[in-house]
């Protein structure tokens, strides 16, 4: 069965600086899709990055990144430069094979002045 | 696209109630999802559509809880009876097929169901 998870659940960090939020999955299959969402105070769900289980390079999107290491299946979030705006809760989920996803039990990040 | 819409955004109820959740996906994706979200459970899957099938329904809690999906641009996630448990936040989700590719899923603005 897949499993995430997040062993995080508050992280606070000065603003500027960079985060990293730590994610590590459980799965026997070889294809998956690991995700990031961010949950901020007003309830949404938005998608941040993508990685693929088959893909040769760590995924990026703008500030966000995501430092995939297959071997010890991790996919940490990295957020470059964090700003006061990025303070939310943020979950790491997997999908294999039929789309749906699975979610950890989120990290809770606070962005200081 | 306006994204996935879902309605109500608010809904409070009394035990023994029937509940209707309603959700408009994005036009053109092809899976359907609803979670629930809750302080002790987290984010927790429900029930999921491919071409408006049920494929997954192992996350519905019990008989209680339904869903269907009549077309390609609408679903229902229906309780009845709903009871002061089932208190949470529901969000519809839609993704697209390409080709088997695993893709992100758009999340609605969730409904926040309170069962009095």
């Amino acid at each position: 069965a897949q499993k995430i998870t997040q062993t995080q659940p508050g992280m606070f960090v000065q603003e500027k600086e960079a985060v990293t939020l730590d994610c590590t999955y459980d799965t026997s299959d070889p294809s998956y899709g690991l995700f990031w969402y961010k949950q901020p105070s007003s309830g949404e769900m938005i998608f941040l990055i993508y990685q693929g289980s088959y893909d040769q390079q760590n995924a990026t999107e703008g500030r966000y990144s995501l430092n995939f290491q297959k071997a010890r299946k991790s996919a940490n979030l990295v957020i470059s430069a964090s700003q006061l705006g990025d303070s939310a809760m943020y979950f790491c989920a997997m999908s294999q094979g039929a789309q749906k996803l699975v979610f950890g039990q989120g990290t809770r990040l606070t962005i200081n002045p | 696209d306006a994204g996935v819409i879902q309605s109500p955004r608010h809904e409070v109820t009394e035990m023994g109630q029937e509940v209707t959740l309603r959700c408009k996906p994005i036009s053109g994706h092809d899976y359907l999802f609803w979670y629930r979200q809750t302080m002790m459970r987290g984010l927790e899957l429900l029930i999921y559509f491919n071409n408006n099938v049920p494929i997954d329904d192992s996350g519905m809690p019990e008989d209680r809880f339904s869903a269907k999906m009549p077309n390609a641009s609408f679903s229902t996630l229906k309780i009845q009876p709903s009871e002061p448990r089932d208190s949470a936040v529901y969000f519809c989700a839609s993704s697209l097929d390409l080709r088997g590719l695993i893709t992100e899923a758009f999340f609605g603005q969730g409904t926040r169901l309170t069962v009095v």
